[in-house]
């Protein structure tokens, strides 16, 4: 049973290009959450996306940041006109379900990107 | 609001010396959930240890154990004999069962140097 993939692993743009990082969950999972790590510091939520669905996007910047679970494929975390303030590992994970018990999210090895 | 805070922000040890990493959290729910995560220089995330607020045993895991006192709103992580492969940040994080998903509240990191 794979775990949660991501890619790319590692990611290069110039500064007002586009990023865009991709998390396929694991199998039976239909929740997925974007987190992002900036440099020196602790992972911050972004997203929580079901299926064609963003449910809470409470930690998305306001601006050129975008993301959607379709319901064929992966998740995809847009970044567009990038700056270098967006470099950063992003986090995917995903869970098995929403419910009150809290099932474990299950992380993928993350996105670096670098913007030069 | 929650909040989880790891006052320590780097720690260095002797091989075989015994380290304990403290996380305090704040949450006004009754119903929670208190992970934590290694980062090793590779940079994915491990999955440490998952408890829920009811349970407060402590847990050990070989080399690893955890001491959960809901009084003081802690959770410390402690290594016995550290070994060099310790070295890694960890992560204390948070989540809330009584929102209606996990969004999972990381504190900012402690970095461990284990030094042969």
């Amino acid at each position: 049973n794979a775990g949660v993939m991501q890619n790319p692993r590692h990611l290069v743009r110039r500064r007002g290009q586009e990023a865009r990082l991709r998390c396929s969950p694991m199998k039976g999972h239909s929740h997925v959450y974007w987190y992002r790590q900036l440099p020196e510091e602790g992972l911050k939520f972004m997203v929580y996306l079901q299926k064609e669905n963003i449910i809470d996007e409470s930690g998305m910047p306001k601006e050129r940041f975008s993301a959607e679970f379709p319901k064929e494929g992966p998740s995809i975390l847009r970044i567009q006109q990038v700056v270098r303030g967006d470099s950063a590992a992003y986090f995917c994970a995903s869970s098995v379900t929403e419910s009150s018990t809290s099932y474990e999210q299950y992380f993928g090895p993350g996105t670096r990107l670098t913007v030069t | 609001a929650q909040k989880v805070t790891q006052a320590q922000t780097e720690i260095s040890v002797v091989e075989k010396e015994d380290v304990t990493l403290d996380c305090v959290y704040e949450t006004r729910d009754t119903t929670y959930y208190l992970f934590w995560y290694k980062q090793p220089p590779s940079g994915e995330l491990v999955f440490l240890i998952r408890r829920n607020s009811f349970d407060e045993q402590n847990e050990i895991s070989g080399r690893y154990s955890w001491n959960f006192q809901k009084s003081t709103s802690s959770f410390n992580f402690t290594i016995t004999a550290s070994q060099v492969v310790d070295s890694a940040v960890y992560f204390c994080a948070l989540s809330e069962a009584e929102t209606s998903y996990d969004k999972v509240i990381f504190g900012p990191g402690t970095s461990l140097s284990v030094i042969p």
